[in-house]
């Protein structure tokens, strides 16, 4: 069990354009999402955390406008990116949490190549 | 910046040989845990040490954690090239759920 999936697991897109990921927790229900993006050969950096039903809360340093974090289920968090630049490529990863033995243990997902050009 | 150091940045042994990783964060922690990743892919997760909890073992695996060092280390017992990848601790502050990773360690185990 724990299960994360991702849509799309890869994307190419020009400048200027928008591009929606998708995060989805298949076999339980996550109150928390969280998103993550990594440039090669280097560590996750934690861009938001998202609740579901709330607005995301963002790391400093990351744009709420650039980077729209939707939670709408227990089951589901996109992130859109708005108006894409190359800057904006990178490896996106989600995870979801859930409560095991008292401790918040986060799944994650396959991760997004996004390609900007 | 939250993020946490290790060292060493890479390590390549042979198979056989044990590997040993080390990670030093800055904040107090509820508990700190290990990932592994492969090359441009997702984590997984590979164990969870609690802050009151100073050894644990799963496996091949053997995770310390020193609290007054704030430091942790990872030993992979009698290395295989499929360990080869990229290793990374993370650690969850008290009171909070979200994770900050440390700069990883890249692991080549040669056959």
């Amino acid at each position: 069990g724990a299960v994360v999936s991702q849509h799309p697991s890869w994307v190419i897109c020009k400048s200027g354009t928008s591009v929606k990921i998708e995060c989805r927790s298949l076999d339980f229900q996550a109150t928390t999402m969280f998103w993550y993006r990594q440039f090669p050969k280097q560590s996750l950096m934690l861009m938001a955390t998202s609740n579901e039903g709330s607005k995301a809360t963002y790391e400093q340093g990351v744009e709420k406008d650039k980077f729209l974090i939707n939670h709408a289920s227990l089951t589901l968090s996109t992130l859109t990116v708005t108006s894409a630049h190359p800057e904006d490529s990178s490896f996106y990863i989600c995870s979801a949490g859930r409560r095991e033995q008292g401790t918040d243990t986060q799944y994650f997902g396959p991760g997004t190549r996004l390609t900007v050009l | 910046s939250q993020q946490g150091e290790e060292d060493p940045q890479a390590l390549s042994i042979q198979e056989g040989e044990n590997a040993t990783m080390n990670c030093s964060y800055k904040t107090s922690i509820n508990n700190l845990q290990w990932y592994r990743q492969n090359s441009g892919r997702g984590l997984v997760h590979l164990i969870l040490i609690r802050s009151n909890e100073r050894e644990k073992h799963s496996g091949r695996l053997r995770v310390t954690l020193d609290t007054s060092k704030k430091s942790s280390s990872l030993l992979i017992t009698a290395s295989r090239a499929a360990d080869t990848a990229s290793y990374f601790c993370a650690t969850a502050k008290t009171g909070a759920n979200n994770l900050f990773f440390g700069t990883g360690t890249r692991l080549t185990v040669i056959p």
